[in-house]
């Protein structure tokens, strides 16, 4: 069975400054997806950012982009020009690329980032 | 684009009681559907998923069951709430196809007293 680990409860960050998400993972497929997600205080799941794994180029989304480095099964995301607004819960999330029936998510256990003004 | 409605927004909840949690789908047709729980401040947990109506997965044994009675609905319920039920759930579709995300709803928060 897959895993994903958030190593880092919490983080914190300057207002304007870069910050880094650490996610690792655990599989034996060689293909599928990985996700993103950030929970503010209202609970909403919001997708920040997705990545294919036979996709080599790192996915960017704004300020938000990752690093993903397959063969280490690391999927790190930087927020850079961190606003008050990125304050929330993030959830790194693997999905296997099955093609057909249900797409289950397995998710890390969050990371609560705060940006400091 | 789905829209997800999820109610109540939030639940207060005698242990022993019975529970209905409802999730309703717009924008799409023979969606995928997830019942996820997050207990305080930890990830969240599949309990169960369904590809179509009357079709029902359970991830992990529980107090709970789900059901589908409508193409673009999905319930959760319980006969007898434990203190363990409480927790946030979250709704969730997707189009069964693997590139596309899962979209959530806004949730429910269920305190069980």
């Amino acid at each position: 069975a897959q895993t994903v680990t958030q190593s880092q409860p919490e983080m914190s960050v300057q207002e304007a400054e870069t910050v880094t998400l650490s996610c690792t993972y655990d599989t034996s497929e060689s293909d599928y997806y990985l996700f993103w997600y950030k929970q503010p205080p209202s609970r909403q799941m919001i997708l920040v950012i997705r990545q294919e794994a036979y996709k080599q180029q790192n996915a960017t989304e704004n300020r938000f982009s990752v690093n993903f480095q397959k063969a280490a099964k690391s999927f790190s995301l930087k927020i850079s020009d961190s606003q008050l607004g990125d304050a929330a819960m993030y959830f790194c999330a693997y999905r296997s690329a099955e093609r057909q029936g249900a797409q289950k998510l397995v998710f890390g256990q969050g990371t609560r980032l705060t940006i400091n003004p | 684009s789905q829209t997800i409605h999820q109610w109540p927004a939030t639940l207060v909840q005698p242990v022993g009681s019975p529970l209905s949690l409802e999730c309703t789908v717009e924008g799409t047709s023979n969606p995928n559907l997830y019942w996820y729980r997050q207990a305080a401040g930890r990830g969240l947990q599949l309990l169960f998923y369904s590809v179509g109506i009357g079709q029902i997965s359970s991830e992990v044994p529980q107090n709970l069951s789900a059901s589908r009675p409508q193409d673009r609905q999905f319930i959760l319920s319980s006969k007898k709430l434990l203190l363990s039920d409480s927790g946030f759930y979250l709704c969730a579709c997707d189009r069964g196809r693997s590139n596309q995300p899962q979209h959530f709803g806004d949730g429910t928060r269920l305190s069980i007293l």
